[in-house]
């Protein structure tokens, strides 16, 4: 079975922090695909990364980085300088290979205040 | 490309009382799912289908129905809605190569249920 733990269940920072988002999987899969959501207030799910096991190269996208590291099965996203529009819930999930489903995490409410 | 629609966007219903979430996508995708969101608990699969006419159960089917006669369309059916399914219903969609998904799933905007 795989899961996904989010432990930090609400985040809240000022604009312009730098604020990340912890996320560790378990799988006894060796290959399996990293994923990140963003729900902001409007309800709807947008994809922002997926990240293949076999590929540990750090990712940077403007201000977002994802820093996946599979010694601590840990796969973070960090927001540099938050703006307000950033505010969201924020989700990893997890689909091993041999799975035909996404395992989410319970998910990171980011709030950032002007 | 309209990418995944749901419809309708909010329903209110009576416990017992049926109904048909819509799902369509215009992406050709071989793969669809349903989630439901619910505080706290992140997104959790209800069934999926990974082609015309093949479906499967995911973590929390019960309660709910599937279908697949289109590669476009996948309804989600509660027979006799209970206040437990009182959710936020997502439908996704990606693409699906010999069986396993290869490819990001992408969501609709999502149903908000209320079953009083």
């Amino acid at each position: 079975a795989q899961k996904v733990t989010q432990a930090q269940t609400e985040i809240s920072v000022v604009e312009k922090e730098d604020v990340t988002l912890d996320c560790v999987y378990e799988t006894r899969d060796t290959t399996y695909y990293l994923f990140w959501y963003k729900q902001p207030p409007s309800g709807e799910l947008v994809f922002l990364i997926r990240r293949n096991s076999f590929d540990e190269q750090n990712e940077i996208s403007g201000r977002y980085s994802w820093n996946f590291q599979k010694s601590t099965s840990s796969f973070n996203f960090t927001i540099t300088a938050s703006q307000v529009v950033d505010s969201a819930v924020y989700f990893c999930a997890l689909r091993p290979s041999s799975a035909r489903q996404l395992t989410f995490g319970s998910g990171t409410q980011l709030t950032v205040l002007p | 490309n309209a990418g995944v629609t749901q419809t309708p966007k909010f329903q209110v219903l009576k416990t017992g009382q049926s109904m048909t979430l819509q799902c369509a996508q215009d992406m050709n995708h071989e793969y669809m799912s349903w989630y439901r969101q619910d505080p706290g608990m992140g997104l959790r699969l209800i069934h999926y289908s990974v082609g015309a006419g093949i479906t499967d159960q995911g973590e929390v089917p019960n309660g709910y129905n599937v279908s697949r006669s289109t590669t476009e369309d996948f309804p989600l059916r509660l027979l006799s809605a209970a206040p437990s399914q009182t959710s936020v219903y997502f439908c996704a969609s990606s693409y699906s190569r010999g069986g396993s998904i290869t490819d990001t799933q992408y969501f609709g905007p999502g149903t908000r249920l209320t079953v009083l």
